[in-house]
C-alpha cells in the first residue's frame, strides 16, 4: 500500500540554526499538509499546499516556517531560526481530494532544537 | 469553537470489546476520523465516517455517530495485545483543510 514517507527520522539541531524536514507524498495526491505535536500535547495543524501554494495556514505557522514542492515527489517544511519551543514530532500528511478523501500521515521526524 | 475530547486512558482484558468515546463542539464537522499511533511510528488512519451517516462496521472496527450529542465512538471487537496504541479521534469540516484531533486514548490490554 502507497505510503507517505518522511527523512530524516530524527534531527537535532541547535537553536538558531535553519532546519528543513522532507516529505514524499502518495504519488497521486495533490494536497498536502504539515502538522507538529509537541511532547504531550495535541496533534496541532500547521499549513495545506494544493497546486504550489498554500491554502492554509495556523497562527502557529508565522513567518520563520515556509513550505515548498521543489520537484514532482517532494514537499518540505522549513524552519529558518530554530527555537526552543520548535521541538516537536513534525508529521507530513497528504491527500488525493480535499473533499471525502481523507488524510494519509507519515511516520513523522522528531526534531530536537539544543 | 473547535475542539475533540476524549479520555486519556482505557485499560480492557484480551478478548473483550474496547469502547473509546469522542466529543467534538462544531456541528459544522463534516468528516469524522479514528487514527492509530503505536510506539515510535506515525498516525495510521484506521476508520472515517462522513457526517451523514449513523454507522460504518469494517471487520472488527464498528464506529457510532451521535450527530444531535456530537458524539462518535470507536468500537474495537475481540480486542488483541495488538490493538495497543493511541487512538485519536478527529474532525473535519468541508470548509477547512485542517484537521483537529482530540488528545487522544490510551489503550492498554490487560491478559
Amino acid at each position: 500500500e502507497p505510503e507517505v514517507t518522511q527523512t530524516p527520522s530524527h534531527q537535532v539541531t541547535q537553536m538558531g540554526q535553519e532546519v528543513i524536514l522532507r516529505c514524499v507524498p502518495i504519488s497521486n495526491h495533490l494536497y498536502f499538509y504539515w502538522y507538529r505535536q509537541i511532547l504531550g500535547q495535541k496533534v496541532e495543524f500547521l499549513v495545506s499546499f494544493y497546486n504550489n501554494e498554500i491554502s492554509e495556514k495556523s497562527e502557529i505557522f508565522d513567518d520563520q516556517f515556509s513550505v515548498e514542492r521543489p520537484d514532482g515527489s517532494n514537499f518540505t517544511l522549513k524552519i529558518r531560526s530554530t527555537k526552543l519551543e520548535d521541538s516537536a514530532m513534525y508529521f507530513c500528511a497528504s491527500s488525493y481530494r480535499e473533499g471525502n478523501q481523507p488524510q494519509h500521515f507519515g511516520d513523522g521526524t522528531r526534531l530536537s532544537i539544543l | 469553537g473547535e475542539d475533540v475530547e476524549q479520555s486519556l486512558f482505557l485499560s480492557v482484558r484480551e478478548g473483550d470489546s474496547s469502547v473509546i468515546n469522542c466529543t467534538y463542539t462544531d456541528s459544522s464537522s463534516t468528516y469524522l476520523y479514528w487514527y492509530k499511533q503505536e510506539p515510535g511510528a506515525g498516525l495510521q488512519l484506521l476508520t472515517y465516517i462522513f457526517s451523514n451517516m449513523d454507522m460504518k462496521q469494517d471487520q472488527r472496527l464498528t464506529v457510532l455517530l451521535n450527530k444531535k450529542d456530537k458524539h462518535l465512538s470507536l468500537r474495537i471487537a475481540d480486542t488483541q495485545t495488538g490493538d495497543s496504541a493511541i487512538y485519536f479521534c478527529a474532525e473535519r469540516r468541508s470548509s477547512a483543510s485542517k484537521i483537529i484531533f482530540g488528545s487522544g486514548t490510551r489503550l492498554s490490554i490487560r491478559p
